[in-house]
């Protein structure tokens, strides 16, 4: 199976700031990377796919790089809609595996 | 507008079943690939399962190989998943989601809780 690790696992920040996550596989993986925003209580929702493909309606101010195997998800400009916690997802082969998530905090 | 909505979760004893549902709306389910992912309480994502469009190709995570059973009716835009053996590890907000290489949709979810 093919292990997503991601760091850091939960960081603190401040409304405006810009952050990164990144997330590293335990084997080339291509670009099948997908990253996910899930709030407390709700089902996860897709930022990016195919490591820095935004999907239709989510914010500019997102954005994730990377190949082979190590991605970043980078959001730019904070906002308080964004504090959640962030998995990253590789569908490169079976299993599909997550990563542990990072959670982002308000400083 | 697409919906998926998940039914079947409760609590179930050690060694029990459960049949879990995906009733989905807005597009139309015969042309994906179907996901269940799950959640255990406080922890991260799982991928569980999945099958192709006619039902005829199906992949599983290695801890539920041989108990858990995904199966979908186009007919109903149904997707599937019993749930065999239960275990307590299993307890999770079980998720259908749509898609093979990414997840692009979700439903809200079911609990299942095994426990005594």
């Amino acid at each position: 199976d093919i292990q997503m690790t991601q760091s850091p696992s939960s960081v603190s920040a401040s409304v405006g700031d810009r952050i990164t996550i990144t997330c590293r596989a335990s084997q080339d993986i291509k670009t099948w990377l997908a990253w996910y925003q899930q709030k407390p209580g709700k089902a996860p929702n897709l930022l990016i796919y195919s490591a820095s493909s935004l999907q239709r309606g989510v914010p500019s101010r997102f954005s994730g790089s990377g190949s082979g195997t190590d991605f970043t998800l980078t959001i730019s400009g904070l906002q308080p809609e964004d504090f959640a916690t962030y998995f990253c997802q590789q569908g490169d082969s079976f299993p599909r595996t997550f990563g542990g998530g990072t959670k982002v905090e308000l400083k | 507008e697409v919906r998926l909505v998940e039914s079947g979760g409760g609590l179930v004893q050690p060694g029990g079943s459960r049949r879990l549902s995906c009733v989905v709306s807005g597009f139309n389910s015969g042309s994906y690939w179907m996901d269940w992912v799950r959640q255990a309480p406080g922890k991260g994502l799982e991928w569980v399962a999945n099958i192709n469009q006619d039902g005829s190709e199906t992949y599983y995570m290695d801890a539920v190989k041989g108990r858990f059973t995904i199966s979908r009716d186009n007919g109903r835009n149904s997707i599937y998943l019993q749930l065999d053996s239960l275990r307590v590890d299993d307890t999770a907000v079980y998720y259908c989601a749509r898609g093979l290489i990414r997840f692009d949709d979700w439903g809200q979810g079911t609990l299942v809780a095994v426990s005594s």
